[in-house]
């Protein structure tokens, strides 16, 4: 069965303090996964996907197949990127998405 | 394009009255997701549908929980009745579904109170 774990309810550290939002997840398939974003009285919006390899806002996460892990990170945390986080996962067969429950991440200046 | 409506953004109802909430996805978007925010489930899936045929209501709780898209533009959660418990935020989220790109768009949710 598809699950996607975060086990950090909340996390905190300090400006400039490097960042690592851990997300496991397993799925018996090829897996698609995504980290999306909620700021504060703001909607909940895609911030990146392993797929595109990409870098947002200074984020980047790699997947680990053989870990079953996505982890976000980030070298340098700043207080603007206080806000949930939620790892996610792609089932190709039905397209939908599986959330985990959310890192609430607070940087503090 | 303002992106996903819903309606209304909070609602506050006593046990046992029916409660719907409204979702208009984005323009040309063809799968629509309804989801359930709490504390202690984080977010949940509850139906989703792909060119107004629902496809997946798994995550629906119960018998009480209801949701419609007569169209392309418009989709309802209905719950009835409605108790405490259902207490949370809901969030409609559309997307264009493809191989290649699969972002969801969210909308700015609505806070239910069932008191």
């Amino acid at each position: 069965a598809q699950r996607v774990t975060q086990p950090e309810k909340l996390l905190s550290v300090f400006k400039g303090a490097p960042v690592e939002l851990k997300c496991n997840y397993s799925y018996s398939g090829s897996p698609e996964l995504f980290w999306y974003v909620q700021y504060s009285r703001q909607r909940l919006q895609l911030l990146l996907r392993h797929i595109s390899r990409e870098s947002i806002k200074g984020f980047t996460a790699d997947l680990n197949k053989g870990e079953t892990s996505f982890h976000l990170k980030k070298p340098f945390a700043q207080e603007e990127d206080s806000a949930m986080y939620y790892c996610a996962l792609r089932s190709s067969t039905l397209g939908r998405l599986y959330f985990g429950r959310g890192t609430q991440l607070t940087v503090w200046p | 394009d303002a992106g996903v409506i819903q309606s209304p953004r909070h609602e506050v109802t006593e046990m046992g009255q029916e409660v719907t909430l409204r979702c208009k996805p984005i323009s040309g978007h063809n799968s629509l997701f309804w989801y359930r925010q709490t504390m202690m489930r984080g977010l949940e899936l509850l139906i989703y549908f792909n060119n107004n045929v629902p496809i997946d209501d798994s995550g629906m709780p119960e018998d009480r929980f209801s949701a419609k898209m007569p169209n392309a533009s418009f989709s309802t959660l209905k719950i009835q009745p409605s108790e405490p418990r259902d207490s949370a935020v809901y969030f409609c989220a559309s997307s264009y579904g493809s191989q290649i790109s699969y972002e969801q768009y969210f909308g700015p949710g609505t806070r239910l109170t069932v008191t």
